[in-house]
């Protein structure tokens, strides 16, 4: 069965960095567009950042542009999302999905928490 | 504010048909499907009905959606208690070139 375990959320100062991992398993990793989404306490989904299944191409939303980088390693089936210059509004929990043929964010995984604070 | 709009809250009793709605524009809803996505408290999110009214397998037929102009609606017929949930549509915007969420909804059995 389809897996995606995210990893690396925890605590960091504001203006801090943290790397979030999301490793997948029970699909063709390399064939698979990937998403990062995010959920602030109490708040509803927010698309943060895609990648097509070969990197070519990085989408992101405006409020995480030229601070978050979204990246993938095929070979170790591993997603991952660069955090920079945090703000205490990047505090969420952070889910990763996958695209699923043509359906997106088919499969999420059970999502990592980044609290942003001093 | 959300790029797609659905109502905060909704409610139903058992065995009632609960509709909610997303509404867009037309550089996302008017020009791209709609999934909507179901998300149990404490919970992460739950793919429902993808394309606009295609249903993942292990999906119940209870749940239907639908696509007019800039708008789209989620079903629930046969209201159960474990339908109690938030529920978000969500669709690519030509203009934005991204994703966009609906702000979602809570549906609550009374």
């Amino acid at each position: 069965q389809v897996q995606l375990v995210e990893s690396g959320g925890g605590v960091v100062q504001p203006g801090g960095s943290l790397r979030l991992s999301c490793t997948a398993s029970g699909f063709t990793f390399s064939n698979s567009g990937l998403h990062w989404v995010r959920q602030a306490p109490g708040k509803g989904l927010e698309w943060v950042a895609f990648i097509r299944y070969d990197g070519s191409d990085k989408y992101y939303a405006e409020s995480v542009k030229g601070r978050f980088t979204i990246s993938r390693d095929n070979s170790k089936n591993t997603l991952y999302l660069q955090m920079n210059s945090l703000r205490a509004e990047d505090t969420a929990v952070y889910y990763c999905a996958n695209n699923f043929g043509v359906v997106d964010f088919h499969y999420w995984g059970q999502g990592t928490l980044v609290t942003v604070s001093s | 504010q959300s790029v797609l709009t659905q109502p905060p809250s909704a409610s139903g009793t058992p065995g009632q048909r609960v509709t909610i709605s997303c509404s867009g524009s037309s550089s996302n809803i008017g020009s791209n499907t709609i999934n909507w996505y179901q998300q149990l408290p404490g919970t992460a999110p739950r793919l429902l009905i993808y394309s606009n009214n295609q249903r993942p397998s292990g999906v119940p037929d209870r749940f239907s959606g639908s696509k007019s102009g800039t708008s789209a609606s989620l079903a629930i017929s046969g209201l159960q208690s474990e339908d109690e949930a938030d529920y978000y549509c969500a669709a690519w915007d030509d203009r934005l070139n991204g994703w966009v969420f609906g702000g979602g909804t809570k549906l609550t059995v009374l």
